[in-house]
């Protein structure tokens, strides 16, 4: 079975500061891998999604790396503010209805 | 589009009460999943249903809990009896006919058991 892990759990950082989030997983036959935002009390948002054929995706400060290979993802994040805290979670899908999520970084940058 | 909407935001029942949670897809959308949030197992994908078929429901976890999908614009997660240890956050998402594109959640329903 599929097995997502979000290393750290938690993350604090100053506003300005380029941070990296990242997102492993156990098996890669993988046909996608998305990272989402969570903020508190609401769903989930897709910020980026990156097919097994692609290597990165970028959405303005943000930008997501996938290395199917060795089962990585990295969410590098430019010039942290304080708006990006929320909890950014990575999901792999094997199938049409196969998601399987990690358990989340809870990211808060600091004014 | 409004995107995916659930309803209600919170629900409080008390242990052995049946509970109807509703969901509106995005409109196009083929595909519905119900998830649920626990702080303990994170999100659990309960049920997927593709052009309103059931395709999927092997993480139900028990014969209380059933869903249905009456038309390509609702549907419903039911519990009933429910238990305490079903409080979570129950989100509904959906995604677009092309397969294996982004996922869109609605806000999710709240649900405390007493």
């Amino acid at each position: 079975k599929q097995e997502v892990t979000q290393i750290p759990a938690a993350l604090s950082v100053p506003e300005g500061e380029n941070l990296v989030l990242n997102c492993s997983f156990t098996d890669s036959a993988i046909y996608n891998l998305q990272w989402f935002r969570q903020d508190p009390g609401k769903g989930l948002t897709s910020l980026l999604l990156i097919q097994s054929s692609q290597r990165e995706q970028t959405s303005g400060r943000l930008n997501a790396s996938l290395d199917k290979s060795s089962g990585r993802s990295t969410l590098y994040i430019a010039a942290s503010q304080p708006g990006d805290s929320a909890t950014y979670l990575c999901a792999v899908q094997t199938g049409a209805n196969n998601l399987f999520f990690g358990t989340g970084t809870r990211l808060t940058v600091i004014p | 589009d409004a995107g995916v909407i659930q309803s209600p935001r919170h629900e409080v029942t008390e242990m052995g009460q049946e509970v109807t949670l509703r969901c509106k897809p995005i409109s196009g959308h083929n595909s519905l999943f119900w998830y649920r949030q626990t702080m303990m197992r994170g999100l659990e994908l309960l049920i997927y249903f593709n052009n309103n078929v059931p395709i999927d429901d092997s993480g139900m976890p028990e014969d209380r809990f059933s869903a249905k999908m009456p038309n390509a614009s609702f549907s419903t997660l039911k519990i009933q009896p429910s238990e305490p240890r079903d409080s979570a956050v129950y989100f509904c998402a959906s995604s677009s006919p092309r397969g294996y594109e982004k996922l869109f959640f609605g806000s999710g329903t709240q649900l405390s058991v007493l």
